[in-house]
C-alpha cells in the first residue's frame, strides 16, 4: 500500500463548480501536511501547509482529520487556471523530514 | 532571490554511460533530495542528504548515487544508464523541521536510448 494515496482523477469541472480532493495517509506518525500544484512539465509547488484546525486561503481550504489519517483540499468558484495536478504531501514522522508524495489528482477547469 | 536549479534541463544519453545531474541551491537548507517522476507513479525519493557528508537511499536508489561535499550541491550520479532510468528528474531542498516548505528544481528530463 502506497503511503499517501489520491484519487488520479481527473476532475473535469466548469468555470465557477467547487471540487473538493482527497488523501489519505498511512503513517500515523506524520506531523506536517501540504498540498503542493504542479502544473505540465513544471516543478511541484506549494500550494497550501494543512493544520489541525483548517486552514483558507481565498477559494482554497484544506482539512485535515488525524483520527482518519485524512486530508481534503475543496477548491470553490474554480477558474480555467485552476487546471493543474495538485499532489499531496506528507512528511516529519520519527524526526524524518522527507516530503513523501500522493501520485496527484488531476483537475481539468473548462469554460 | 534564493533558488535551486538543475542542469541539463534536458539530457539524452546511451545505454550503459554514466550521467550526472546537477543541483544547486543558495536557500542555505541543509536538507537536500532527489526524485524521479513517471506516469502512474508520481514523485518517488532517489537519495537524500541532512547535511554535507550525509546521504541516505530512497525508495528507489538503485542504479543511483550521490555525494555532499557542500551545503549547496547534491549531484545525482547514474553509474550506468539504463533505460528504466527515462525520467524526469526533480532535486529539491528544505530548511527541516515541522511545517516547513520543500522547494524544487525545475527538473531534467532525462533519456536513456
Amino acid at each position: 500500500r502506497k503511503e499517501v494515496e489520491q484519487d488520479p482523477g481527473p476532475f473535469n469541472v466548469p468555470e465557477g463548480a467547487t471540487v473538493a480532493f482527497n488523501c489519505t495517509y498511512s503513517n500515523s506518525a506524520s506531523q506536517s501536511f501540504f498540498w503542493y500544484r504542479q502544473d505540465c512539465r513544471k516543478e511541484p509547488k506549494l500550494l497550501m501547509s494543512v493544520y489541525s484546525s483548517g486552514n483558507e486561503d481565498g477559494r482554497f481550504t484544506a482539512q485535515l482529520n488525524r483520527a482518519s489519517q485524512y486530508i481534503s483540499l475543496l477548491i470553490r468558484d474554480s477558474k480555467l487556471s485552476d487546471s493543474a495536478t495538485y499532489l499531496c504531501v506528507v512528511s516529519a514522522s520519527g524526526g524524518s523530514y522527507i516530503p513523501t508524495f500522493g501520485r496527484g489528482t488531476s483537475l481539468i477547469v473548462h469554460p | 532571490d534564493a533558488e535551486i536549479t538543475q542542469s541539463p534541463r534536458h539530457k539524452i544519453t546511451e545505454t550503459g554511460r554514466q550521467v550526472t545531474l546537477a543541483c544547486h541551491q543558495t536557500w542555505n537548507h541543509n536538507n537536500m533530495f532527489w526524485y524521479r517522476q513517471d506516469l502512474g507513479h508520481g514523485l518517488r525519493l532517489i537519495h537524500y542528504s541532512y547535511g554535507v557528508q550525509d546521504t541516505n537511499k530512497g525508495e528507489v536508489s538503485d542504479g543511483y548515487s550521490v555525494s555532499r561535499s557542500n551545503t549547496e550541491d547534491l549531484p545525482l550520479t547514474l553509474e550506468s544508464a539504463a533505460s528504466s532510468q527515462t525520467s524526469v528528474y526533480f532535486c529539491a531542498s528544505s530548511a527541516g523541521g515541522l511545517n516547513t516548505e520543500a522547494f524544487f528544481g525545475q527538473g531534467t528530463r532525462l533519456t536513456v536510448v
